[in-house]
């Protein structure tokens, strides 16, 4: 079965770091792109980077970049996302998304990872 | 950058046809995704390439796009198919994905 396997929710507090993963299994993963999607309470649905983990190869949407680092490690098959100073405003759900080479939809999701950042 | 404009809801009666629209500049020389969101859920893809649908997505789904609006049809709707909805599109000139700002579909 293809799935994406995030890791667990996160209660941080603001100036903390936080690196999140997205585990694939049952596909190649050095084959698909892997995006991430942010989604804050009640709003939705935010394109914030993907990466290619074949080669490394990674964009960021500018309302992202300089605020997270996207990356991958593929002799495990996951990749991350992650922050080295959290605000109260990431406070939301992060979703890891698969892309085929051939498409540019996102066809296979992960769970979501909850992010909550509060003094 | 580039912005797709849906509308914020559309209420529907079980066994009608609901329709979603997307607007964007010249939508239709793009490629439009659409996914389905339930509530506490990941989305999950119902169309892609405009109108092709994944393995497993009813029939009841079908995409159409042209001109500045790309449209997801929901025929025989049934009250599982009460979610928030959002179309995609990759952006070529920026290499950017943008989604929707997606629309909730209410059955009565």
């Amino acid at each position: 079965e293809v799935q994406l396997v995030q890791s667990g929710a996160e209660v941080k507090k603001p100036g903390e770091s936080l690196k999140i993963s997205c585990k694939g299994s049952g596909y190649s993963f050095t084959s698909y792109w892997i995006g991430w999607v942010r989604q804050m309470p009640g709003k939705g649905l935010e394109w914030m980077g993907i990466i290619y983990p074949g080669d490394s190869d990674t964009r960021y949407s500018p309302s992202f970049q300089g605020q997270v680092t996207i990356s991958a490690d593929k002799s495990i098959s996951t990749a991350y996302l992650q922050w080295s100073s959290l605000k109260a405003s990431d406070t939301a759900m992060y979703y890891c998304a698969r892309r085929p080479v051939t498409k540019d939809a996102f066809d296979i999701w992960g769970q979501g990872t909850m992010v909550t950042v509060s003094s | 950058s580039y912005v797709l404009t849906q509308p914020p809801s559309v209420s529907v009666a079980p066994g009608q046809t609901a329709r979603i629209t997307c607007g964007g500049n010249n939508i239709g020389s793009k490629s439009v995704h659409w996914y389905q969101q339930k509530p506490g859920q990941a989305p999950v893809l119902v169309v892609y390439d405009d109108s092709d649908r994944p393995s497993g997505i009813p029939e009841r789904f079908s995409g159409s796009n042209s001109g500045n609006t790309a449209t997801l049809t929901i025929s025989r709707v049934e009250a599982g198919d009460e979610a928030d909805y959002y179309c995609q599109v990759w952006d070529s000139s920026s290499d950017h994905y943008v989604f929707g700002t997606g629309t909730k579909v209410t059955v009565l």
